[in-house]
């Protein structure tokens, strides 16, 4: 069964701070990737996706991903992190081709961000 | 404008009265999907469906049934409730072509089973 792992389940960083959240996927031959952050109370938005082509791809509020098949990993990134960034966020993975359907989500990583 | 809507938002009832929480979304989207969220467990996916009439497991359909009678809408029924059904309830729309897509979220349905 397909799986994700986001080993960080509480993160910390100061305002203006780079960011990197991890994530680590179960093998498959043509992942589709998703990174959704949800602010308190709220649902989920989509920050960004990648299927295919450029490995590093960009999103939503500055955040961008990269791809790396030989580490089944999209970490996700911020180069200077805002107040309002605090939230959790969640990587997803999907697979291309007959019979994939299922949409598994990792567990989350909560963001804290100090003034 | 383009989204996914769920009723009723907040939902208290009692164990074992049948409940419906509905789910609509106004995209063409063939793909539909109900998730559920728990602290520390992340959104697990419940059902989905492909489209009209095609519906299929996900990780925790135990105590679920959904119908998909019409593209737009997307029941999910819990016919006995039970107090660890309690949750945080989401529902997704997608398109559907080689694989799932980038999905829109409805605003979630939050569920207490007294």
């Amino acid at each position: 069964a397909q799986s994700v792992t986001q080993p960080d389940i509480h993160i910390t960083v100061s305002e203006g701070a780079s960011l990197e959240l991890r994530c680590n996927y179960s093998y498959g031959a043509t992942p589709y990737l998703f990174w959704y952050v949800q602010s308190p109370g709220q649902g989920l938005q989509l920050l960004l996706k990648y299927f295919s082509g450029d490995t590093l791809v960009q999103g939503i509020k500055g955040f961008e991903a990269e791809f790396k098949r030989s580490q089944s990993s999209f970490n996700l990134r911020k180069p200077s992190v805002h107040w309002s960034d605090a939230a959790e966020y969640f990587c997803a993975v999907s697979y291309s081709g007959a019979g994939s359907y299922q949409l598994t989500f990792g567990k989350g990583t909560k963001l804290s961000v100090i003034p | 404008e383009a989204q996914v809507t769920q009723n009723p938002r907040y939902l208290i009832t009692v164990t074992g009265k049948k409940l419906t929480v509905t789910c609509s979304q106004n995209m063409n989207h063939e793909y539909m999907s109900w998730y559920r969220q728990d602290p520390g467990l992340g959104l697990r996916q419940i059902y989905y469906s492909m489209n009209v009439e095609v519906t299929d497991k996900g990780d925790v359909p135990e105590g679920y049934k959904v119908s998909r009678k019409e593209k737009r809408n997307f029941p999910l029924i819990l016919e006995s409730p039970s107090p660890n059904q309690t949750s945080l309830y989401f529902c997704a729309s997608s398109d559907l072509y080689q694989g799932v897509k980038d999905q829109f979220f409805g605003p979630g349905t939050r569920l207490t089973v007294l």
